[in-house]
């Protein structure tokens, strides 16, 4: 059973940096592309950020390029999302999901962890 | 551009049918969409991709009342029987070269 767990969310001040994490479980995590999809308070949902399974392609969107850095351990079956330079506007819970093999899809979410950016 | 056009909201009785549309941008017809649910305070579940010849392939565990169509740009989700828990927030989305897009979301309310 796909389990992905996030973490490491808070309050952080404008210009801050955090780290979240997501712990995989269920699958076999080397072998599929991972995506980090955010929601702001009230709002839609927001592709952010995509790791092929191997981490040799990285792609993200415009509103975070420069600023967010997505990464992943296969040893430790860990997606990983950097973020420096944060505004109000990131604020918003953030999930990372499974790929779907041979597209992009997300088919398996986690739960999402909350980011608060406010002074 | 890429960009996916859902109503913001849609209603439908208890037991009844509805169909939520997702419309693509101009040039972008023959793309594949997939929908995802997301019910109330709660993360969003995959439910089914769905190509351009109305062909769909469904998540796991998505019940059969679960059904996608396709006419041209337009992408369809119908809901069948609908229940109580049906009740949530519906999201298509596509994907281009090094990008995702997703609509912005249908509300759908069962009365």
């Amino acid at each position: 059973q796909v389990q992905l767990v996030e973490s490491g969310g808070g309050v952080v001040q404008p210009g801050g940096s955090l780290r979240l994490s997501c712990a995989a479980s269920g699958f076999t995590f080397s072998s599929y592309g991972m995506h980090w999809v955010r929601q702001a308070p009230g709002k839609g949902l927001e592709w952010v950020a995509f790791i092929r399974y191997d981490g040799s392609n990285k792609y993200y969107a415009d509103s975070v390029k420069g600023r967010f850095t997505i990464s992943r351990d296969n040893s430790k079956n860990t997606l990983y999302l950097q973020m420096n330079s944060l505004r109000a506007e990131d604020t918003a819970v953030y999930y990372c999901a499974k790929d779907t093999p041979s597209y992009s899809i997300p088919g398996h979410w986690g739960q999402g962890t909350l980011v608060t950016v406010s002074s | 551009q890429l960009v996916l056009t859902q109503s913001p909201s849609a209603s439908a009785s208890l037991g009844a049918s509805v169909k939520l549309t997702c419309t693509l941008s101009s040039g972008h017809s023959s793309y594949a969409i997939a929908w995802h649910q997301q019910q109330p305070e709660k993360g969003p579940r995959y439910l089914m991709k769905l190509n351009s010849d109305g062909s769909h392939s469904k998540g796991d565990g998505i019940p059969d009342r679960f059904s996608g169509s396709s006419s041209g740009a337009e992408r369809y989700l119908t809901i069948s029987s609908l229940q109580s828990e049906d009740e949530a927030d519906y999201y298509c989305q596509t994907w281009g070269t090094g990008t995702v897009v997703f609509g912005g979301g249908t509300k759908l309310t069962v009365l």
